[in-house]
């Protein structure tokens, strides 16, 4: 069965330094997201992507955010400089349509993700 | 404002025995809710979708209802197993657009033998 994959599983880091985390979509699928959750906390929406550019994004995303496709199968969330609150499980999602009030469900399928940790 | 409410936050039920999880939701206009599986440390995985002319689904022992008048949906599971022990996340979808998925906080759930 199709899956997302990401990689790494876990990744330390220092404060202040870029992380890349990456994700292989489903490959028939047109709309891909990041999500972060924060240990105990809710899933939240960071940012989507579509047609090879940013569709929406939250308030979390901020200029430290970028996202970037940059072949036919990888998805990439860069923080270019981390902080102590980075720290969190982020995990990636695709799904083949658009959810719309027509019907169309949108299912996100989710990666295991990737945990960061902070110092 | 949209938003999603779960109860109980935790759970702790012993193996064989059956359990309801509440989810509350005030997102307008609603397209459909699906309740999510996430095993610790996975990602959340979807168990069933309602729409708001469905009122029950079931998916196993799985078993979601809906009432779209009263924004209020349950999973019920029944004969609980220990591979049952996750959070069940309860997230709802409104009808602007692909991106607006509000996510509920989740249930813990805990199947002791």
């Amino acid at each position: 069965e199709p899956e997302v994959t990401q990689t790494p599983s876990h990744q330390v880091t220092q404060m202040g330094q870029e992380v890349i985390l990456r994700c292989v979509p489903i490959s028939n699928h047109l709309y891909f997201y990041w999500y972060r959750q924060i240990l105990g906390q809710k899933v939240e929406f960071l940012v989507s992507f579509y047609n090879n550019e940013i569709s929406e994004k939250s308030e979390i995303f901020d200029d430290q955010f970028s996202v970037e496709r940059p072949d036919g199968s990888n998805f990439t969330l860069k923080i270019r400089s981390t902080k102590l609150e980075d720290s969190a499980m982020y995990f990636c999602a695709s799904s083949s349509r658009k959810g719309t009030s027509g019907g169309n469900t949108g299912e996100l399928f989710f990666g295991e993700g990737s945990r960061l940790t902070v110092l | 404002k949209n938003q999603v409410e779960q109860s109980p936050q935790s759970l702790i039920i012993l193996e064989g025995k059956n359990c309801t999880l509440q989810c509350n939701y005030t997102v307008s206009p609603f397209s459909n809710l699906r309740w999510y599986k996430q095993d610790t440390g996975r990602g959340p995985v979807s168990l069933t979708i309602m729409t708001f002319s469905e009122n029950t689904k079931s998916n196993g022992r799985y078993t979601a209802t809906l009432d779209a008048d009263t924004k209020q949906s349950s999973l019920h599971i029944t004969a609980s197993q220990l591979s049952d022990s996750a959070s069940y996340i309860c997230v709802v979808r409104d009808q602007t657009g692909a991106n607006n998925l509000f996510f509920g906080t989740g249930t813990r759930l805990t199947v002791i033998p």
